[in-house]
């Protein structure tokens, strides 16, 4: 099974609609991050938790809400998706202990608002 | 602000052969982590390789290598004997290494590989 795992995997909604992401892993990791992706500009993060009771914005999080459910879940919503917000969009985690603390990241949402 | 520029949006090499994708980076920290991903058309991000900046030497990962210049703020990553499955998009991407920092990745936009039979 896969460590980190991200349910929808492809989802299409049409404007104004709530839209909730959901990531789960089972990596024992104490941090998580959205990330989002558009052609030509790489990732761009979202929001991160270091943890449960830790939540922090990152440099693109207007539109957007996290949930922090336990250490294994974290769930992005989208409070009124808008046509600008289609993207792929990734969760990642990394273990504050590691030295190097790489990112692991999930398979991907690929979001489509119409 | 730091910043990473990969400056190649697509590249081509025929499979066997040698390539080697382009990464510069901009920061005013002396200790920090680089990193290659590769995101095949599965859309899934693997990390291929990274780089400690306290280290001198360059890193190594069987037919994948790092050319690090420190100095010249430069990351570049070399993939021997090219593989069909190594066409996929390439990101180099930056991170701090101080403590309570958001360990946030700072990544380039991508070299798009494609591999030739």
């Amino acid at each position: 099974d896969a460590d980190v795992t991200q349910t929808p995997r492809n989802r299409i909604t049409k404007t104004g609609k709530r839209i909730m992401l959901e990531c789960s892993q089972t990596k024992g990791h104490d941090r998580m991050y959205w990330y989002r992706q558009d052609p030509g500009l790489g990732l761009q993060l979202i929001y991160y938790s270091f943890d449960v009771k830790d939540i922090n914005k990152g440099e693109i999080s207007d539109g957007y809400s996290v949930s922090r459910q336990a250490q294994a879940k974290f769930s992005l919503s989208l409070e009124s998706a808008i046509p600008n917000q289609t993207a792929l969009y990734f969760c990642a985690t990394s273990d504050h202990r590691g030295m190097v603390n790489e990112q692991f990241f999930g398979p991907g949402t690929r979001l489509t608002v119409l | 602000a730091q910043t990473v520029t990969q400056s190649q949006p697509e590249m081509s090499v025929q499979e066997a052969e040698t390539v080697t994708l382009s990464c510069t980076y901009d920061t005013s920290e002396s200790d920090y982590y680089l990193f290659w991903y590769k995101q095949p058309p599965s859309r899934q991000m693997i990390l291929v390789i990274r780089q400690e900046a306290y280290k001198q030497q360059n890193a190594t990962e069987n037919r994948f290598s790092v050319n690090f210049q420190k100095a010249a703020k430069s990351f570049s990553l070399k993939i021997s004997d090219s593989q069909l499955g190594d066409a996929a998009m390439y990101f180099c991407a930056y991170r701090a290494s101080y403590g309570g920092a958001t360990n946030k990745l700072i990544f380039g936009t991508g070299t798009l590989l494609a591999v030739q039979p």
